[in-house]
């Protein structure tokens, strides 16, 4: 859904180093869901999270990467020291915060080279 | 935990055929909602139809509908008149509302690749 909007759409980084992706949820969502699909899987759920608070991260691997949700600002997924593993599309979906649908960004590509 | 099952990584059909797209679950929940999402080469994911799943009616959505068979867990997809665009991968997913009305996150299948050949 074009009201969700992840930045960037495409990643290129190197070993080692930190990506950083955005998450700007639809307006009056207060609730974001973080997923990965992997090449060959299908999506896998990272963290849901909502603002200042992370709810469930049970999905999130335990080392290298963190999840925020601020009050001001978009929602952040950060992965540390990159290895080409990482390599993925990560999406984003809001939702209002219960008895909805959730609504996908147009995700992020990451490449890790 | 929820699981949601798709059991054809790929399908192709010639264009203006009608492709059904299965899709099997298992949940303890009773109230829930499950979704179809297609996701073209955009890698945009856009939601094609959802079923309540205290609603008996199947939901339709102009070509796409499903047969929503609560008893067997089972959830397809049935594409009508297929067209070119409706080449894309294929989720389908779940999701638990407590009682509280809380959501709990979306499960997805693996995804089916879907083929329309002209």
């Amino acid at each position: 859904n074009a009201g969700v909007m992840q930045n960037p759409r495409h990643l290129v980084r190197r070993r080692g180093q930190e990506a950083r992706l955005r998450c700007s949820p639809m307006k009056g969502h207060s609730h974001v869901y973080w997923y990965r699909q992997l090449p060959e899987e299908g999506l896998k759920f990272m963290v849901y999270l909502q603002k200042e608070n992370i709810i469930d991260e049970s999905g999130m691997p335990k080392e290298r990467f963190s999840a925020e949700f601020p009050k001001e600002g978009p929602s952040i997924l950060r992965i540390q020291q990159v290895v080409r593993g990482d390599s993925a599309a990560y999406f984003c979906a809001s939702v209002a915060g219960a008895n909805t649908e959730a609504f996908f960004g147009q995700g992020t590509r990451l490449t890790v080279v | 935990a929820q699981t949601v099952t798709q059991s054809q990584p790929e399908m192709s059909v010639q264009e203006a055929e009608t492709v059904t797209l299965s899709c099997t679950y298992d949940t303890s929940e009773s109230n829930y909602y499950l979704f179809w999402y297609k996701q073209p080469p955009s890698r945009q994911m856009i939601l094609v139809i959802r079923q309540e799943a205290y609603k008996q009616q199947n939901a339709t959505e102009n070509r796409f509908s499903v047969n929503f068979q609560k008893a067997a867990k089972s959830f397809s997809l049935k594409i009508s008149d297929s067209q070119l665009g409706d080449t894309a991968m294929y989720f389908c997913a779940f999701m638990a509302m407590y009682s509280g009305g809380g959501a709990d996150g979306l499960t997805f299948g693996k995804g089916t690749h879907l083929i329309i050949q002209p």
